[in-house]
């Protein structure tokens, strides 16, 4: 059973578009969420977290929005630019027995159009 | 500062064969992970490490033993590869608290179990 779902394996978007990638969750007991990217031949970089008690958080073009009550996050992508084009994960993480563990999803592969 | 290094970056094994896969991190992080991942999954995980002299298991702990005798090093052992084990390996760290929660991801190991 999949607790993080990303239903989306690939999008493309136009440069400067704006890009869209959701994510679905299934336990409310996740503390944190956070997206990574991920370049082929490389390991997944940290783009951005939300702490599951806030709505949103903004970095540059980069803004995540949590739903809490439909379980569901998205990341946000203003302007899209080329050099975005990588697979995005979207990860949960909790905390038990004092250890931090993470969910992740399958990924989904953004391609922006030049 | 070069972050979490993972060695091989490749290899090629045989089935039956065994290795061991090489994780530093030169951040002084407590917690280390491995996570496999394969074609249209996620990021599964191993096993992982609180800290010095500490193990765990993860989501798919069978074939695989692990060792972290230093802090900086997170050992990860195929006693006897099965193809099933064909995969590319990432190795984690994360700091003990942070304010944003990430971990760090290596650059990867490709196996693949002939």
């Amino acid at each position: 059973d999949q607790q993080v779902k990303q239903n989306s394996p690939s999008l493309s978007v136009q440069e400067g578009r704006i890009s869209i990638l959701n994510c679905d969750y299934t336990n409310s007991m996740f503390d944190y969420f956070l997206w990574y990217k991920k370049y082929p031949a490389e390991g997944p970089t940290f783009l951005i977290s939300i702490s599951s008690i806030k709505d949103k958080n903004e970095d540059g073009r980069f803004t995540v929005f949590l739903n809490k009550s439909a379980k569901h996050l998205s990341l946000h992508i203003v302007p899209s630019q080329p050099g975005d084009s990588a697979v995005y994960f979207c990860a949960a993480s909790f905390t038990t027995s004092g250890t931090y563990k993470y969910i992740f999803g399958t990924g989904t592969r953004l391609k922006v159009l030049a | 500062n070069a972050g979490v290094t993972q060695t091989p970056k490749f290899r090629v094994l045989k089935t039956g064969q065994s290795m061991t896969l090489l994780c530093a991190q030169d951040m002084n992080h407590e917690y280390m992970y491995w996570y496999r991942q394969d074609p249209g999954m996620g990021l599964r995980l191993i096993h992982y490490s609180v800290g010095e002299g500490t193990t765990a298991k993860g989501e798919v702990p069978d074939g695989y033993n692990v060792s972290r005798l230093k802090k900086q090093n997170f050992l990860l052992g195929l006693e006897s590869a099965a193809p099933s084990q064909t995969s590319v390996y990432f190795c984690a760290s994360r700091e003990a608290g942070g304010s944003y929660n990430e971990q760090f991801f290596g650059p990867g190991t490709r196996l693949t179990v002939l």
